[in-house]
């Protein structure tokens, strides 16, 4: 089975604008979860999105959106984007989402500048 | 508050030899246990997980124990390799999907 695939891979944006990622779960997956990995904060939860609905949300401001279409396939993006905001976005998915392992795509490192 | 603590930021262990990753959680809701390998500007990649029912599981070179009264989980990987080298997270996952990480630990294996 073909992995998580994330694209971009690279992206390089500044203040003020907004960027949209794109995830792509293992065939078969309905649990999509986004995460962001910075060197001060480490791997923080920013949702999980499961059969299209947002089911888990964690604790970063509404600049922070999702969503997940039928095929699975999920996007996050963030809006008036901040320096704050350069980090590596990891997307994983899972079968169900809970209680079972989540597999993680190779990432998108955002850098804003 | 940080609900899943690694305290060891480095290890470094001879080829061969027995490498002990620790990890610490306060969270009793937590029921179900990931460990993680990540290198640099790459995903983490998943290595071995444990559901609160049990204490131990194995898979291949890689043991992960869990202790529930001392709210403590070990990763152990025996013998050691050096293409073991890289950071290790371990997470922690309650009734949702969501995962806590700890902060990692960076594991060198020298030939």
């Amino acid at each position: 089975k073909a992995g998580v695939t994330q694209t971009p891979r690279y992206l390089i944006k500044t203040r003020g604008q907004q960027v949209t990622l794109s995830c792509s779960p293992i065939s078969g997956h309905r649990s999509v979860s986004w995460y962001q990995q910075t060197p001060g904060q480490g791997l923080q939860f920013l949702f999980e999105y499961f059969s299209e609905t947002q089911r888990n949300k964690g604790n970063f401001p509404g600049r922070f959106s999702g969503r997940q279409f039928s095929n699975s396939r999920s996007e996050m993006n963030v809006s008036t984007l901040e320096l704050g905001d350069s980090a590596l976005y990891l997307c994983a998915s899972s079968l169900m989402g809970r209680g079972g392992e989540q597999y993680f795509g190779p990432g998108t490192r955002l850098t804003v500048t | 508050d940080q609900q899943v603590k690694q305290n060891s930021p480095s290890l470094s262990v001879q080829e061969g030899r027995i490498s002990i990753l620790n990890c610490d959680y306060t969270n009793s809701m937590f029921d179900y246990f990931l460990w993680y390998k990540k290198y640099p500007a790459e995903g983490p990649t998943f290595l071995i997980s444990i559901s609160s029912i049990k204490d131990k599981n194995e898979d291949g070179r890689f043991t992960v124990f869990l202790n529930k009264s001392a709210k403590h989980l070990s990763l152990h990987i025996v013998p050691s390799q050096p293409g073991d080298s890289a950071v290790y997270f371990c997470a922690a996952s309650g009734l949702g999907s969501r995962l806590t990480f700890g902060e990692g630990t960076q594991l060198t294996v020298n030939p």
